[in-house]
């Protein structure tokens, strides 16, 4: 069965840094982009970038540009989303997910979210 | 303010039929497939239409998807109460290298 498991909720302080992870399991991790989703409380679904975890060849949406940094790791199966410094604006929700057809197509596969709380 | 332009809500009572439509640009719309996501309160989005009108395996065919030029449209028929959710649409944006775009989504309630 193909699943993204998702690290654990976070609760930092404005200006920490932190990670979090995506772990894919049941297919072959290497061949299918991974999207990072943002989901701010209340809101909607807004894309924060993908990546390639052949070669790391990464695209992030405009918004994003700057903000956070999406990496990969072959050897663990694992995608992971960065932030040097955290702020109270990064409260959201944040989801993975598996590109079916490459980075154009469909996301397939949710990981169950990692909720992310920025206090100061 | 989201990219691709969906109603806030939508409602039907069981048993009706409901739109939701997903108003995009040439970018997105126009030049690339329409992908819809449902989301169950406390849930992560699940794929419920992709490739305009194809729908994955377990979804049920009372959900179609359509497309017309920068405009998309999500379909339920025979609503029914577990119906009751939040519907996305998405499409791949060719401007600035390429990036994703969402729907600011739609509340459905079955009253």
């Amino acid at each position: 069965e193909v699943q993204l498991a998702q690290s654990g909720a976070e609760v930092k302080k404005t200006g920490e840094s932190l990670k979090i992870s995506c772990k894919g399991s049941g297919y072959s991790f290497t061949t299918y982009w991974i999207g990072w989703v943002r989901q701010m409380p209340g809101k909607g679904l807004e894309c924060v970038g993908i990546i390639y975890p052949g070669d790391s060849d990464t695209s992030y949406s405009p918004s994003f540009q700057g903000q956070i940094i999406i990496s990969a790791d072959k050897s663990s199966s694992t995608a992971y989303l960065q932030w040097n410094s955290l702020k109270a604006s990064d409260t959201a929700m944040y989801y993975c997910a598996r590109l079916r057809g490459g980075a154009g197509s469909w996301m397939d596969v949710w990981g169950q979210g990692t909720t992310v709380t920025v206090s100061s | 303010q989201s990219v691709l332009t969906q109603p806030p809500s939508a409602s039907g009572t069981p048993g009706q039929r409901v739109t939701i439509s997903c108003s995009g640009r040439s970018s997105n719309i126009g030049s690339n497939t329409v992908n819809w996501y449902q989301q169950l309160p406390g849930t992560a989005p699940k794929l419920l239409i992709y490739s305009n009108d194809q729908r994955p395996s377990g979804v049920p065919d009372r959900f179609s998807g359509s497309k017309s030029g920068t405009s998309a449209s999500l379909a339920i028929s025979g609503l029914q109460s577990e119906d009751e959710a939040d519907y996305y649409c998405a499409a791949w944006d060719d401007s600035l290298s390429g990036h994703w775009v969402f729907g600011g989504g739609t509340k459905l309630t079955v009253l």
